[in-house]
């Protein structure tokens, strides 16, 4: 089974740039999570989808970040303009919500905005 | 108060000890819990589940306290493969599928 899929695996871009990071979650996962990993912060809860619906997206740092689930097979997260301060490893993670979501995890973005 | 709180460690212990971690959530109405692992440079995996009051899979243990909210994990012989950083994720309430990390408890595991 292919796990979940996150292109790309590095991005480095200049400042004020366009970043757009893509991810395929699991094939029958309904459920799909961005977080952003530092070391100072840990792994943070961006925004989560339900049935490609958002659900909760107070995690989203500010206007500048945005994602979409278009349908069930792809997700995107967009930052328009990056900052250094958004350089980070961000992970798409799925799962099956049957009362209980158990997440399985892409392999991540390393982000690093110079 | 965070929402999940653990001890980062890092715990140093030698091969074939017995060690265990806390990890301490605020939201009450929680009922689904995980324990992730994740290596350095690497994504989290899931390690465990827990529905009940525990959960057991060979050497490791997890055993839930819903009065007192705190999971803990123990790994009992420990390898040296088992050196990582180890996340506790309880569920939202509801089981609503928000899954928030705890910062992680680092473990390493010595010859």
């Amino acid at each position: 089974d292919a796990g979940v899929i996150q292109s790309p695996r590095h991005e480095v871009t200049e400042m004020g740039q366009e970043v757009t990071l893509r991810c395929k979650p699991i094939s029958g996962h309904n459920s799909l999570f961005w977080y952003r990993q530092t070391m100072m912060r840990g792994l943070e809860l961006l925004i989560y989808f339900n049935n490609n619906v958002p659900i909760d997206d107070s995690g989203m740092p500010e206007d500048r970040f945005s994602a979409k689930m278009p349908n069930a097979s792809f997700s995107t997260l967009k930052i328009q303009p990056s900052e250094p301060r958004d350089s980070a490893v961000y992970f798409c993670a799925s799962g099956r919500n049957r009362g209980h979501t158990e997440a399985f995890f892409g392999q991540g973005t390393r982000l690093t905005v110079v | 108060r965070k929402e999940v709180e653990q001890d980062p460690g890092p715990f140093n212990v030698p091969e074939g000890a017995t060690v265990a971690f806390n990890c301490t959530y605020s939201n009450s109405a929680s009922q689904s819990f995980f324990w992730y692992r994740q290596d350095c440079r690497k994504e989290p995996k899931l390690l465990m589940s827990v529905y009940s009051s525990g959960n057991e899979d060979g050497r490791f243990t997890a055993q839930l306290n819903r009065a007192s909210q705190y999971i803990s994990l123990l790994i009992r012989d420990s390898k040296l493969s088992d050196s990582a950083t180890y996340l506790c994720v309880p569920e939202g309430s509801g089981n609503t599928g928000k899954l928030i990390f705890g910062q992680g408890t680092t473990l390493q595991v010595k010859p």
